[in-house]
């Protein structure tokens, strides 16, 4: 099956910082989306992006759906951006399902 | 209120017990989906479903079943057969297949 690896697996950065998450996936996907799991688990939509590049804010992303990856921008990190974020994707070779990277866990210090 | 209902929030059962935990949507949306999530680790797929009626396995099906008798519904049981059954449970949905997912705020199961 499709193998989804996110870097870097852990990240520390001072409040105020830029960051950038990386996505690999190892085959054609129909579409690819960003969440953000919180101190509580909650898993929070931030974009939903097959290919192409958006902006939401202090965060965007890109996705190169040719070459199989995606980024994930944070600019101007604040204490409320931690948590662990993941990227998923859904195969066109299952099309139904949705895979999971193992996430990178980011920790803003003020 | 609209949205994703994941019910209960904690659950406590004895080694041995099945278990069943709900999920329930009125989004209106065609596919559901279960995952489990294990401390520090990433979310692997249990189960899911494109349409009422309609259930496939995902990557880590044993001990665990599920049915979609209602397009709103696609509850969990948790079987004896699962021998690690203590994780956070994850349902989703998506308004059809390949479209964006939305996640419900989780089961926490712990088996004593």
């Amino acid at each position: 099956g499709i193998q989804v690896e996110q870097s870097p697996p852990d990240l520390i950065l001072q409040e105020g910082a830029n960051s950038t998450l990386r996505c690999n996936f190892s085959d054609s996907v129909n579409n690819l989306q960003w969440f953000h799991q919180n101190p509580w688990g909650q898993l929070i939509n931030l974009f939903y992006i097959p290919s192409g590049t958006k902006q939401n804010g202090r965060l965007s992303a890109t996705t190169v759906a040719t070459e199989r990856y995606s980024l994930l921008y944070i600019s101007s990190s604040q204490t409320t951006d931690s948590g662990v974020y993941f990227c998923a994707v859904g195969p066109y070779s299952s099309a139904s399902k949705i895979i999971f990277g193992s996430g990178t866990r980011l920790s803003i210090r003020p | 209120d609209g949205g994703i209902t994941q019910s209960p929030k904690y659950l406590f059962r004895k080694e041995g017990q099945n278990v069943t935990l709900s999920c329930e949507q009125n989004l209106n949306h065609d596919a559901m989906y279960w995952y489990r999530q294990d401390p520090g680790q990433g979310l692997r797929l249990i189960y899911y479903s494109q349409i009422v009626n309609d259930f496939q396995k995902g990557d880590i099906a044993e001990g665990y079943s599920v049915s979609r008798e209602k397009k709103e519904s696609f509850p969990l049981t948790v079987t004896s057969a699962q021998k690690n059954p203590t994780a956070f449970y994850l349902c989703a949905t998506s308004p059809q297949v390949n479209t964006e997912a939305f996640f419900g705020q989780g089961t926490r199961l712990t088996v004593v």
